[in-house]
């Protein structure tokens, strides 16, 4: 069983293009999570969706960044005219159906470089 | 709203020593709570959770971690590290109510031989 997919593992952008993150979540998985990881910091949550629905996107930026978890397909996280300050790493989680232990698993990260 | 406090940002120790990283948290309201350790460039792996019952939780690698309610604090141990053992460790805890987690900003272990 395949763990969570994330891609890019690495992504560079320049200051005002768009960047574009995907996460395939664990076979059977429904829910999904963003977090954020400034550098020397934890794990900032940044949205929860299940397919084709965003739950929480408390964490979100209100500009430039938007998530989707399509019917098929793998999540994306969207960001817009990138800037410096969003050079960060970028973990997806995922988590079963039920939900039952409360458990995320997480990708290995995409780290995005905005120069 | 939850947060978590990991006191120490860098801890090193000998190898074959015990090693205590420290997690306070604080909630209104019952948490489950979480150890996650990170390898360079790479994601996030559960060492152990505390959803319920004994307050002595078992992981995986030879951890464990003690829920203290009164203290709100949920410290990991492990007897004797290893060499293996350097890496980032994050505290986290969830509500039962809310699908979020919430992170600690991490501490440092390295193991030196």
């Amino acid at each position: 069983n395949a763990g969570v997919m994330q891609n890019p593992r690495h992504l560079v952008r320049r200051r005002g293009q768009e960047a574009r993150l995907r996460c395939s979540p664990m076979k059977g998985h429904s829910h999904v999570y963003w977090y954020r990881q400034l550098p020397e910091e934890g794990l900032k949550f940044m949205v929860y969706l299940q397919k084709e629905n965003i739950i929480d996107e408390s964490g979100m930026p209100k500009e430039r960044f938007s998530a989707e978890f399509p019917k098929e397909g793998p999540s994306i996280l969207r960001i817009q005219q990138v800037v410096r300050g969003d050079s960060a790493a970028y973990f997806c989680a995922s988590s079963p159906p039920n939900r039952g232990s409360y458990e995320q698993y997480f990708g290995p990260g995409t780290r995005l470089t905005v120069t | 709203a939850q947060s978590v406090t990991q006191l120490d940002s860098q801890v090193p120790v000998f190898e074959e020593a015990p090693v205590e990283l420290r997690c306070n948290y604080s909630s209104s309201v019952s948490v489950y709570l979480f150890w996650y350790v990170q390898y360079p460039n790479q994601g996030l792996q559960l060492l152990l959770k505390y959803l319920s019952g004994s307050t002595l939780v078992k992981g995986i690698n030879g951890f464990e971690a003690e829920f203290n309610k009164s203290q709100t604090s949920f410290h990991l141990r492990k007897p004797s590290v290893h060499i293996s053992d350097t890496a980032e460790y994050f505290c986290a805890v969830s509500d039962l109510n809310r699908n979020q987690f919430y992170f600690g900003t991490g501490t440092s272990l390295t193991v030196i031989p």
